[in-house]
């Protein structure tokens, strides 16, 4: 069975810049999650959707971040504009409702 | 207070020895409780889960949980080289809007010296 995709795998882009993420989860899933990993800290959540409805984005920087999942499969996590403090992995994953979470490779962001 | 909360670490032990990692989380209605292993550069992976009181066993891993102290931990014993990486602990909300939701420690790191 295949994994959670995340493209692309690196970006470096520089400061005020825009940037996209992208993530297809494991098939059959209807639960899917971003999250932002700082160095040295743990996975915190950014946005979980549910098909395409959005369950939660409490900690989603809402004036500089979006994410949309319009099919309920894949999904994109934008950043516009990009600022230093952003420099982070970004991490996609996918359960069954309910069910374990399976984390993507993630996307290794470093804005300069 | 932080929701969730590992022992700092660096945590440095033999091979061959028994290695012990500590959580302690804030929501008392939480249910599920998550052991992730992260190896440097690499996602995530889910080692153990437990959700109920007690001990729960797989392999070399023994995962405990107290609620009533809400404490979970995991200890590794018979440690190899192979299992130094950093250690999530990762708690999952009890439900509504916080149901599959996973709030994660800063992360434990371990190294196993040979």
């Amino acid at each position: 069975e295949a994994g959670v995709a995340q493209s692309p795998r690196y970006k470096i882009i520089e400061k005020r810049q825009s940037v996209a993420f992208w993530c297809n989860p494991i098939s059959g899933h209807a639960t899917l999650y971003w999250y932002q990993q700082i160095l040295g800290q743990g996975p915190k959540l950014l946005i979980q959707f549910q098909n395409n409805g959005v369950v939660d984005d409490s900690q989603l920087p809402k004036d500089r971040f979006s994410a949309e999942r319009l099919k309920g499969v894949d999904s994109t996590l934008k950043i516009q504009p990009a600022k230093l403090e952003d420099s982070a992995v970004y991490l996609c994953a996918s359960s069954l409702v309910g069910g374990t979470q399976y984390f993507g490779p993630g996307t290794r962001l470093t804005v300069l | 207070q932080k929701e969730v909360e590992q022992n700092s670490g660096p945590l440095s032990v033999p091979e061959g020895a028994i290695a012990s990692l500590n959580c302690t989380y804030s929501d008392r209605v939480s249910q599920s409780f998550f052991w992730y292993r992260q190896y440097s550069g690499k996602s995530p992976e889910l080692i153990m889960s437990i959700y109920s009181n007690g001990d729960k066993e797989d392999g070399r891993f023994t995962a405990q949980l107290n609620k009533a102290s809400q404490y979970v931990s995991l200890l590794i014993r018979d440690s190899q080289p192979s299992d130094s990486a950093t250690y999530l602990c990762a708690v999952r909300g009890a439900g509504g809007t916080s149901y599959g939701k996973l709030t994660f420690g800063q992360g434990t790191i371990l190294t196993v010296h040979p």
